[in-house]
């Protein structure tokens, strides 16, 4: 069965500084993976998405994920975070052909410090 | 509509009670998903429609939980008995097909008192 673990329930970083937040999945088949963001009593919103072709993926506000099949991860990364980032990133994997659901970590709280 | 409709926004309800959450999915798309999010967690799958039918039901916690999508459009969660372990919020979300990148609504927030 697929899982998603990601590693930190929260991670403080002060404003300007670099994050990575980290997620590893399990699964037996090639995957779909995603980063959803809920901001504070917002409703989850696809950050960014790996379907196939290049392993790096950008976000449009700066977050950018590798997908790393060996490691079977996929870590969100930003070199420069900014108060707004402020929010709750779930990871969450598909596997092609085997489930028909999304499945997602337990997320991690990105706390942004002035 | 524009996005993904979930109503109502918030239900506080009665242990023991019937409940009816509602999902109006982006126009045109033929999957969606129940999902249910309790405090510090991640969204846990519940059902998922292809069209009317349930494809994967496998997430749906015990028989007092209930789903169906009729015409293939809106679909209704249905619990029965509630119990005050069933606190959360209960989102939805649907996609143009499956393996296609999945809206999600605002959820409702359910609490049983």
């Amino acid at each position: 069965a697929q899982s998603v673990t990601q590693l930190d329930s929260q991670v403080p970083v002060f404003e300007e500084a670099p994050v990575e937040l980290r997620c590893n999945y399990s699964s037996s088949v090639s995957v779909y993976l995603f980063w959803y963001v809920q901001y504070p009593n917002q409703g989850l919103q696809l950050l960014l998405k790996y379907l196939s072709g290049s392993t790096l993926v950008k976000s449009i506000n700066g977050f950018e994920a590798e997908f790393n099949k060996s490691q079977t991860s996929f870590h969100l990364r930003k070199p420069s975070v900014h108060i707004s980032d402020t929010a709750e990133y779930f990871c969450a994997v598909w596997s092609r052909g085997r489930d028909d659901k999304i499945i997602f970590g337990k997320g991690t709280r990105l706390h942004i410090l002035p | 509509g524009a996005g993904v409709s979930q109503t109502p926004s918030n239900k506080v309800t009665e242990k023991g009670k019937y409940v009816e959450l509602r999902c109006d999915p982006i126009s045109g798309h033929t999957a969606l998903y129940w999902y249910r999010q309790s405090l510090g967690q991640g969204p846990e799958f519940l059902i998922y429609f292809q069209g009317t039918g349930a494809a994967d039901d496998s997430g749906l916690p015990n028989d007092r939980f209930f789903a169906v999508r009729p015409e293939g459009s809106v679909s209704t969660l249905k619990i029965q008995r509630t119990e005050r372990g069933d606190s959360a919020v209960y989102l939805c979300a649907s996609s143009l097909t499956a393996y296609t990148e999945a809206f999600f609504g605002q959820g409702t927030r359910l609490t049983v008192v």
